[in-house]
């Protein structure tokens, strides 16, 4: 078990809706990435947090937001869902040492867009 | 653009044999390799990393290679085990745009008897 943990497990929302999920860092751990899983493919990387500010990002459009707060917990914000965004969002947590990031997922939200 | 490919959706292998994933990625600047492995309904659980400036890492019953000039890692499982069908999942660091992993799309490994 990491010590990462996510809420909530599942949700299901309408087309045009809002969500918000949310993580928990692990113990030690000042970074928060996260990522989306769609069915049967890996993890795409959707945005990355270090201390409180977004430190890149991947091919995801504005509609996709986030925050860190200062105890490293983070949310992921997703405006005007559309079917496509069903999927398992994923939260990673990690520490920025060195020029390596071992990142140590959360089990997940379950996403589904009806 | 896929940078890291994993070619081989799945694997069966019987318990007490060799497991051996690989994975292929076409960016040069990958400086640093995960594997994870995944079981349904959890998020994916670190299992062995490796840095471009080694070949080859050893945890366990789990040991990972690295062919920087054919671009190629493998994961090799020694012996396998019942418990290690899951999907694994390889993932690279780009360096210019730190903490970004790219991941492959896994291989479903099922452990028989």
């Amino acid at each position: 078990e990491t010590g990462v943990t996510q809420s909530p497990t599942h949700l299901i929302k309408t087309r045009g809706q809002q969500v918000t999920l949310r993580c928990s860092s692990q113990s030690g751990h000042n970074t928060v990435s996260w990522y989306q899983q769609a069915l049967g493919q890996g993890p795409q990387f959707i945005f990355q947090y270090y201390r409180e500010e977004e430190n890149g990002r991947g091919n995801f459009p504005p509609r996709f937001s986030g925050l860190q707060f200062p105890n490293y917990s983070s949310e992921l914000n997703v405006n005007a869902l559309e079917l496509d965004d069903s999927a398992l969002y994923l939260c990673a947590s990690s520490s920025r040492t060195g020029m390596t990031d071992t990142q140590y997922f959360g089990p997940g939200t379950r996403l589904t867009v009806l | 653009d896929q940078q890291v490919k994993q070619n081989s959706p799945s694997l069966s292998v019987q318990e007490g044999r060799i497991s051996i994933l690989n994975c292929d990625y076409t960016n040069s600047m990958f400086d640093y390799f995960l594997w994870y492995k995944k079981y349904p309904a959890e998020g994916p659980t670190f299992l062995i990393s490796i840095s471009s400036i080694k070949d080859k890492n050893e945890d366990g019953r789990f040991t990972v290679f690295l062919n920087k000039s054919a671009k190629h890692l493998s994961l090799h499982i020694v012996p396998s085990q019942p418990g290690d069908s899951a999907v694994y999942f390889c993932a690279a660091q780009d360096p210019d745009s730190w903490g970004k992993l790219q991941f492959g799309a896994g291989t479903q490994v099922v452990v028989t008897p």
